[in-house]
């Protein structure tokens, strides 16, 4: 069936640590992107990218770097530059159709600094 | 700047209240407005609207998008427990030569009690 797929499902990270998320998707679509979620808040955007080989910081980049080699790949590598890097990782990716976009999510990571 | 504002925050009824949610957004070259439901992990995806005063229902949830007053509203009626849930609005504009983003609010926390 297509879809995302992000691993692991939980992470745990110490201090000092780059850990790295995977975000794989079978629906063969351009854009993919990263999101994190803090409680209370909702998705900020950490990278995206449109198409393969290319990518664009977002709202929140620093601390995080990512890669597109792939068209179906996008992980995002959280530096321990990331002061505060414990919260819920989420990718998406994105079916330009049209007039309008259709973002598809994978279940998510969440990564905890012990 | 971009936004995209919720309201409200958080929100508790009883089974079989009806509820509204709002989207206020400003965002260059609004694209479409896209309603999510997020309870555990992934947001799962319920609306999408691109056009002024075109009501999309599905069950008891329905949602209408303003482009004049730049504001999408979501109705939820006969609320039950399954629909304690975050509700994330999101909008995407476009912005140059490239396609644009998602840009999410913070989400509505819904808590439905028996």
């Amino acid at each position: 069936d297509g879809g995302i797929t992000q691993s692991p499902k939980y992470l745990f990270r110490k201090e000092g640590q780059n850990v790295t998320l995977s975000c794989e998707q079978n629906l063969n679509h351009d854009a993919m992107y990263w999101y994190r979620q803090d409680p209370g808040q909702g998705l900020r955007l950490i990278y995206y990218s449109q198409i393969v080989n290319d990518f664009q910081k977002g709202d929140i980049a620093e601390g995080y770097s990512v890669s597109r080699e792939k068209k179906e790949s996008f992980p995002l590598t959280v530096t321990s530059a990331q002061k505060n890097p414990t919260a819920f990782y989420l990718c998406a990716s994105i079916d330009r159709g049209g007039k309008a976009s259709w973002a598809f999510f994978g279940q998510g990571t969440r990564l905890t600094v012990v | 700047e971009d936004k995209v504002v919720q309201s409200p925050l958080s929100l508790v009824v009883h089974e079989g209240d009806t509820v509204t949610l709002n989207c206020s957004y400003e965002v260059t070259n609004f694209r479409s407005l896209l309603w999510y439901k997020q309870e555990k992990k992934a947001p799962t995806f319920l609306f999408m609207l691109t056009s002024s005063g075109i009501e999309k229902k599905s069950g008891r949830l329905s949602s209408i998008l303003d482009k004049k007053e730049l504001f999408s509203i979501l109705n939820i009626t006969a609320t039950q427990t399954g629909d304690s849930a975050v509700y994330l609005c999101a909008v995407e504009g476009n912005y140059g030569g490239s396609q644009g983003n998602l840009i999410f609010g913070k989400g509505t926390k819904l808590s439905v009690k028996p």
